[in-house]
């Protein structure tokens, strides 16, 4: 079935620094991947929609300067947390949708990587 | 996209059926019913999704009512592993293709 990696799976920074995070998919091409952040016992809350060879679409309220996407190529989009705070700390989370088979195909499902875990010092 | 409501939490003994509700009375005509599930410290994982039959696969049945104000998704054979947060959206089929998630419900599985 499709499959959407993640890289780092985790990663510690300091303050002020900048972090990249990676997500492909590895047997399907995706023009369009999303990108979730979720804090502890919270929902995933949609950050930003990331198409291929375009600027992202960004949901209301997530600053477009902070989180940078990039989307250039149909395997690969990347985000990143620009100068890093504290409050950025959390759990990012991409997903593709993938034209699947059967019942899945037509339909939104999404495949979602296993998550990469920020902490900011 | 329709609002879904959600027990917060359920409890379910092990090898026995886990049945989850969700309401969604304002659903529309053109709007199918998905479940995912996340595993702690996990990304999600689809389940099951359906418009207006019911609907089975290895994994879980869906069971959608008639007036589609609402619907259960039902694990036949809860195991350990199926501890998670399951999700119940409901949304058209369109390009966007985005996913907003609810809070969810917890489901603890015990031995």
């Amino acid at each position: 079935g499709a499959v959407v990696s993640q890289h780092p799976s985790w990663v510690i920074c300091k303050s002020g620094t900048s972090v990249k995070i990676e997500c492909r998919s590895l047997d399907f091409q995706a023009t369009t991947m999303f990108w979730y952040r979720q804090f502890p016992k919270q929902s995933l809350m949609l950050m930003a929609t990331s198409n291929e060879g375009s600027k992202a679409t960004y949901e209301q309220g997530v600053e477009k300067d902070k989180f940078l996407i990039n989307h250039a190529s149909l395997t690969l989009s990347t985000l990143t947390v620009t100068s890093a705070h504290p409050e950025d700390s959390s759990f990012y989370i991409c997903s593709a949708r993938d034209k699947g088979s059967g019942r899945r195909a037509g339909a939104n499902v999404l495949t979602f990587g296993a998550g990469s875990r920020l902490t900011v010092l | 996209d329709a609002k879904t409501t959600q027990p917060p939490s359920m409890d379910c003994a092990e090898g026995r059926a886990a049945n989850l509700p969700c309401n969604h009375s304002t659903i529309s005509g053109n709007e199918y019913v998905y479940w995912y599930r996340q595993i702690h410290s996990q990304g999600p994982q689809y389940i099951i999704h359906g418009l207006k039959n019911n609907e089975t696969n290895e994994m879980a049945s869906l069971i959608i009512t008639e007036d589609r104000k609402s619907s259960t998704l039902i694990l036949p054979h809860a195991t350990l592993r199926d501890t998670a947060v399951y999700y119940c959206i409901v949304r058209v089929v369109d390009a966007t293709n985005k996913l907003i998630f609810g809070t969810g419900t917890l489901l603890a599985v015990q031995p």
